[in-house]
C-alpha cells in the first residue's frame, strides 16, 4: 500500500518550459487534489477533482491544467512555466465525509529559472 | 487572504513549556483538521473535530473546536524536541479544504 505518490521529486525548468507532475494513489479514493506550498502562505489549493471524470478550480488555478486520467491518477501541467510558479506542490487524495482524512504525497519540489 | 488566520507564526520553547496555537476564521466549517508537517514530507492528519465545543486529547496535545465552529485551538503540554514541525488546521467544507499558513513549532533541548 503506498499510499499517495508523486513524480518526478524535484525538476528544474526555463521560464517557458512545460511539464507535467504525476500523482497516483492507491486508496481507491474518491476526491483528489494539488496545492502549492510556499513559505508564510500554508498550502493553497489549486485544482481538485471530488470524482472520476470532474475538475474544479482552487484558489490559485492560473497558469495550471489539471487531468483525472482515472480513479487513480491526477495529472497537473504547466504549460509554459513562470518564476512565480517555484514551489512545492503537493498531491492528495480523500474518501468522502466531512471527517475523512487528507493523505498527502511526500511533494514535488520545482525550481523555474 | 487566507480563509483560516493561524497564530503565532514561529514559536520557539524549551523542553517542558507548554504551548498554545491558534485558528481563527469567520466562516463556518463542518469539521476542522490539525495537520503536522515535517520538513520534506507531506502534512499527516493529526485529528479531526466536528462538534461545536469538542476536546478531543491525544497523549499531550490538546484539541478544541470553538462553539460556532469558526475557530480551534491546539494546546500541548510538556512539549518535546519531537513536537517540532509545521502545524496547520485546515477547515473543512464539502469537497474543498481550506488551510491556515501554519504555525513553525521548535522545542529545543
Amino acid at each position: 500500500n503506498a499510499g499517495v505518490t508523486q513524480t518526478p521529486k524535484f525538476q528544474v525548468l526555463k521560464t517557458g518550459q512545460s511539464m507535467t507532475l504525476q500523482c497516483a494513489q492507491d486508496m481507491n479514493h474518491n476526491s483528489m487534489y494539488w496545492y502549492r506550498q510556499d513559505p508564510g502562505m500554508g498550502l493553497r489549493l489549486i485544482y481538485y477533482s471530488a470524482s472520476e471524470g470532474t475538475t474544479d478550480k482552487g484558489e490559485v488555478p492560473n497558469g495550471y491544467n489539471v487531468s483525472r486520467l482515472n480513479k487513480r491518477e491526477f495529472s497537473l501541467r504547466l504549460e509554459s512555466a513562470a518564476p512565480s510558479q517555484t514551489s512545492v506542490y503537493f498531491c492528495a487524495s480523500r474518501g468522502g465525509g466531512d471527517q475523512e482524512t487528507q493523505y498527502f504525497g511526500p511533494g514535488t519540489r520545482l525550481l523555474v529559472l | 487572504t487566507q480563509l483560516l488566520e493561524q497564530s503565532p507564526q514561529f514559536l520557539s520553547i524549551q523542553e517542558g513549556e507548554n504551548l498554545t496555537v491558534y485558528c481563527n476564521s469567520s466562516s463556518v466549517f463542518s469539521s476542522l483538521q490539525w495537520y503536522r508537517q515535517e520538513p520534506g514530507e507531506g502534512p499527516v492528519l493529526l485529528v479531526t473535530v466536528v462538534t461545536g465545543g469538542e476536546v478531543k486529547k491525544l497523549k499531550r496535545l490538546t484539541f478544541q473546536f470553538g462553539d460556532a465552529r469558526k475557530d480551534s485551538s491546539l494546546h500541548i503540554t510538556a512539549a518535546q524536541p519531537g513536537d517540532t514541525g509545521l502545524y496547520l488546521c485546515a477547515g473543512v467544507k464539502g469537497y474543498k479544504l481550506s488551510f491556515g499558513a501554519g504555525t513553525t513549532v521548535t522545542v529545543r533541548a
